[in-house]
């Protein structure tokens, strides 16, 4: 079975750019979240989505946004980077929102 | 508040039981999990326990859980080589959305 995909696998991008990442979740789950783990530290959440409405919010700032689109797929958008947006994002997939299963991560690097 | 704290290395010979520990601080969570991370990658889903249970044992691994400590331990069994990995504590504190807290991770050596 194939298990969550994300896309791209790195990234590199300049302060002030945008970047939009990628999540497709396990067949038949509806919920996607996305994390952000900084080097050496554990993952912070930012988003959660439940059939296509965010069902929660991480203390993250308005340049993160997200959407989850009619075939559960996700995307995460961050503008105007700053290099503390270094980072591995990554996607977890849940039927029902208690088993989350990740995927193997966005490396977004910001110079 | 939410907060989920973990001791930083652990270091154990192939063969010998490893024992990681956990404390959390948020008294609502009704779930709480094991992930494992390796060099690189993504985090692999060990294994949870709901609020109400006090152990749970899957293969090698062994979850027990001191509610009114707000301690939670994972033990594993015959330790190998394979399991060096970071382990990674978390909590679920909110009804409604799952959103989980996770610890700093503790990073197990496995020597042979």
């Amino acid at each position: 079975d194939a298990g969550v995909t994300q896309s791209p696998t790195h990234l590199i991008k300049t302060r002030g750019q945008h970047v939009t990442l990628r999540c497709s979740p396990i067949s038949g789950h509806k919920s996607v979240s996305w994390y952000q783990q900084v080097l050496g530290q554990g993952p912070q959440f930012i988003f959660q989505y439940y059939e296509k409405e965010e069902r929660g919010r991480g203390n993250f700032p308005d340049r993160f946004s997200a959407r989850q689109f009619p075939n559960y797929s996700s995307e995460l958008n961050v503008n105007a980077l700053l290099l503390g947006d270094s980072a591995l994002y990554l996607c977890a997939s849940s039927w029902d929102t208690y088993e989350q299963y990740f995927g193997p991560g966005t490396r977004l690097t910001v110079t | 508040g939410e907060d989920v704290e973990q001791s930083l290395f652990l270091s154990v010979r192939e063969g010998d039981s490893s024992v990681i520990n956990c404390t959390y601080t948020d008294s609502s969570s009704t779930y709480l999990y094991w992930y494992k991370q390796e060099p690189g990658a993504g985090l692999q889903l060990l294994t949870y326990i709901f609020s109400n249970m006090d152990m749970k044992q899957d293969q090698r691994l062994t979850v027990l859980l001191n509610k009114k400590d707000k301690h939670l331990s994972l033990r594993i069994a015959d330790t190998q080589t394979g399991d060096s990995a970071i382990y990674f504590c978390a909590e679920s504190p909110h009804a409604g959305f799952q959103k989980l807290v996770f610890g700093t991770g503790t990073r197990l050596l496995v020597s042979p």
